[in-house]
């Protein structure tokens, strides 16, 4: 089966412009995060979607990041505006979802898109 | 915030060696996931092993998990230099969410 897809790979903005990166999560997944990865540090759930619903949000900074998944396929992250602190690998994952049993729970991650903020 | 801790942060092993990395963790959980990180093939998922599981194999891989210490092991057998890469436990609390809460990682490298 395909894997996730992510766009772009990398990008190099400034300081208070914007960006969005696209993810295309495995076809037939019900549920796609999107996590910050920043150098040297493990991935950090920023956002969880359940088809086109919200799971969970809580580490998500709202006052500049956005994300939707508008219908239940896949879904773009927003960066508005951004700071330097921002630079990290975001990444997409998406899993099966829908309690379909432990298979459910295994996340598979797409290849990431590369953001630095100068 | 990072539930889990790895340990160490980074080893070096030869070739055909084993490598054994720990993770500690914080709260209660549903099941704990082992992923590998390099830079050819991303973020994978290794292994899963359930709150009432204390051992599982895969392979070469072995993990097993003590909840009373809520600490878990990763053990790779006879070790290839394709296994260096960043090794990630996950922790879990289960349900619709499945979030996954990860640590900080092991570096391993593993030399010819």
């Amino acid at each position: 089966e395909a894997g996730v897809a992510q766009s772009p790979r990398y990008k190099i903005i400034e300081k208070r412009q914007s960006v969005a990166f696209w993810c295309n999560p495995i076809s037939g997944h019900a549920t796609l995060y999107w996590y910050q990865q920043i150098l040297g540090q493990g991935p950090k759930l920023l956002i969880q979607f359940q088809n086109n619903g919200v799971v969970d949000d809580s580490q998500l900074p709202k006052d500049r990041f956005s994300a939707e998944r508008l219908k239940g396929v896949d879904s773009t992250l927003k960066i508005q505006p951004a700071k330097l602190e921002d630079s990290a690998v975001y990444l997409c994952a998406s899993s099966r979802g829908g309690g379909a049993g432990i298979l459910s729970y295994e996340q598979y991650f797409g290849p990431g898109t590369r953001l630095t903020v100068t | 915030s990072q539930q889990g801790e790895e340990d160490p942060q980074a080893l070096s092993i030869q070739e055909g060696e084993n490598a054994t990395m720990n993770c500690s963790y914080k709260t209660s959980i549903n099941n704990l996931q082992w992923y590998r990180q390099n830079s050819g093939r991303g973020l994978v998922h290794l292994i899963l092993i359930r709150s009432n599981e204390r051992e599982k194999h895969s392979g070469r891989l072995r993990v097993t998990l003590d909840t009373s210490k809520k600490s878990s092991s990763l053990l790779i057998t006879a070790s290839r230099a394709a296994d260096t890469a960043s090794y990630f436990c996950a922790t879990s609390r289960g349900g619709g969410g499945n979030k996954l809460t990860f640590g900080t990682g092991t570096q391993l490298k593993v030399e010819l």
